[in-house]
Order: structure tokens, then C-alpha cells, then sequence
């Protein structure tokens, strides 16, 4: 089946640093990947849609200039959240949605963020 | 615009229980619908989907049906194991976006 990779699976960073989170879809080519952040005990908020090659969709209320998109290439997909506080602290996590098929998104692990 | 209530959590459950979990949408057009689970400590996993009225997913002995005269997608596996343990997320595609609206999860705990 596809396989989307995170790296890292989990980071601690100081209050006012940027962290960048690496998101791979493995086996298939990718012209859409997604990312959410999820709180304890909630659902998924859809943060951002990134398209390679262009500039990324973000949802209403995401400061953009606070997490940066990349999707450079059909495999990977870059979010930086910049100068980070302690409220950034969350589970973040991409999909990816296959070429091939229309509907369906394949997920990462998640990466672990707590700033401190 | 598009949404997905689902049942609130916790559920427990003894092993070979019978489970229910509720699913309801609202949603302009024809949807996909999908299950989603959370295993403890791993990542999302499709856990079976449904594109048109009337289709059943089906996995790992869960089944849903896809009903739009109800609007709903109610997961359900006859006999719950243990290794069921997990938070389970009903979700909805549609629009030419294909954007996926999440319900709030339940989370199943399965007592030996």
C-alpha cells in the first residue's frame, strides 16, 4: 500500500526557534498533500492544502507566515512553523493524496512538537 | 456547508461485544464517506470507505453502509477484540476540492 514517512516522529525546541517538519510519500507520486494539526482528545484541523508548484491553501484563522509550506517536488512536502511558542505544542500531521486516485489521502505518522 | 457528527466517546466494550459506532453527515451532492482508526502511538489508517449510496466498506470485520436517505455511515463489527483498541474517525470527501470534513473521533476501549 502507499506509505507516507514523517521526519521527525518527534521534537522539543525552545520558545522563538523554527522547526521544520519533512512530509514523504514513499512509493507514489503526490500532487496534493494535506496538513493537520490535532489536539489532545480531538479531531484533525486541516490546516493546509499544498500543491506542488504552487503556493499552499491555508484554512481560515492559520497564520501563514507562522507555518511555512513548501511542496517542491511530488514527494515531499515542508511545514516550518517559525518562531515558536509553547502554544505550537501539538500533533502535526500530513496526507498525502495519490495521482492515480481522486479521493483517497494516505497519512503520515505524525510528528510530536513541544516547544518549550 | 459540509459536516460530520459522530458519536461521542468513550466506548467500552467487553471482547466479542457487539459494536456500534454512529455516523452522521450533511453534505451537498455525493460524498465519499470514510472510516478512519488510530491505533495507541501510530498514524491514521483507512479503515474501509464508501463512494456511492447503498455501497458497504468493509475491513477487518467492520462494515458500514453508506446511506442517503439517512445521511449516515454507522460503523459496526459483530465481534470486538482487544486489538480493536483504538480512536475512530468518520470523515466525508466532497466538493471539487476533495477536502476530508472530520467528525471528533470515538475513542473504543476493548476489556479481555
Amino acid at each position: 500500500g502507499a506509505v507516507v514517512s514523517q521526519h521527525p516522529s518527534w521534537v522539543i525546541c525552545k520558545s522563538g526557534t523554527s522547526v521544520k517538519i519533512e512530509c514523504r510519500s514513499l512509493d507514489f507520486q503526490a500532487t496534493t498533500m494535506f496538513w493537520y494539526r490535532q489536539f489532545p482528545k480531538q479531531s484533525l484541523m486541516l490546516m493546509a492544502t499544498s500543491n506542488e508548484g504552487s503556493k499552499a491553501t491555508y484554512e481560515q484563522g492559520v497564520e501563514k507566515d507562522k507555518f511555512l509550506i513548501n511542496h517542491a517536488s511530488l514527494t515531499l512536502s515542508t511545514l516550518t512553523v517559525t518562531s515558536a511558542h509553547p502554544e505550537d505544542s501539538s500533533f502535526y500531521i500530513c496526507s498525502a493524496r495519490d495521482l492515480q486516485e481522486s479521493y483517497e489521502q494516505y497519512f503520515g505518522p505524525g510528528t510530536r512538537l513541544t516547544v518549550t | 456547508g459540509n459536516s460530520v457528527t459522530q458519536m461521542e466517546g468513550p466506548v467500552t466494550l467487553s471482547e466479542e461485544a457487539f459494536l456500534t459506532i454512529n455516523c452522521t453527515y450533511t453534505a451537498t451532492g455525493y460524498p465519499s464517506l470514510f472510516w478512519y482508526v488510530q491505533y495507541p502511538g501510530e498514524g491514521l489508517q483507512l479503515l474501509l470507505k464508501a463512494t456511492k449510496a447503498d455501497d458497504k466498506g468493509s475491513n477487518k470485520g467492520f462494515e458500514a453502509t453508506y446511506r442517503k436517505e439517512t445521511t449516515s455511515f454507522h460503523l459496526e463489527k459483530g465481534s470486538v477484540q482487544v486489538s480493536d483498541s483504538a480512536v475512530y474517525f468518520c470523515a466525508l470527501s466532497g466538493g471539487n476540492n476533495r477536502k476530508l470534513i472530520w467528525g471528533l473521533g470515538t475513542s473504543l476501549a476493548v476489556n479481555p
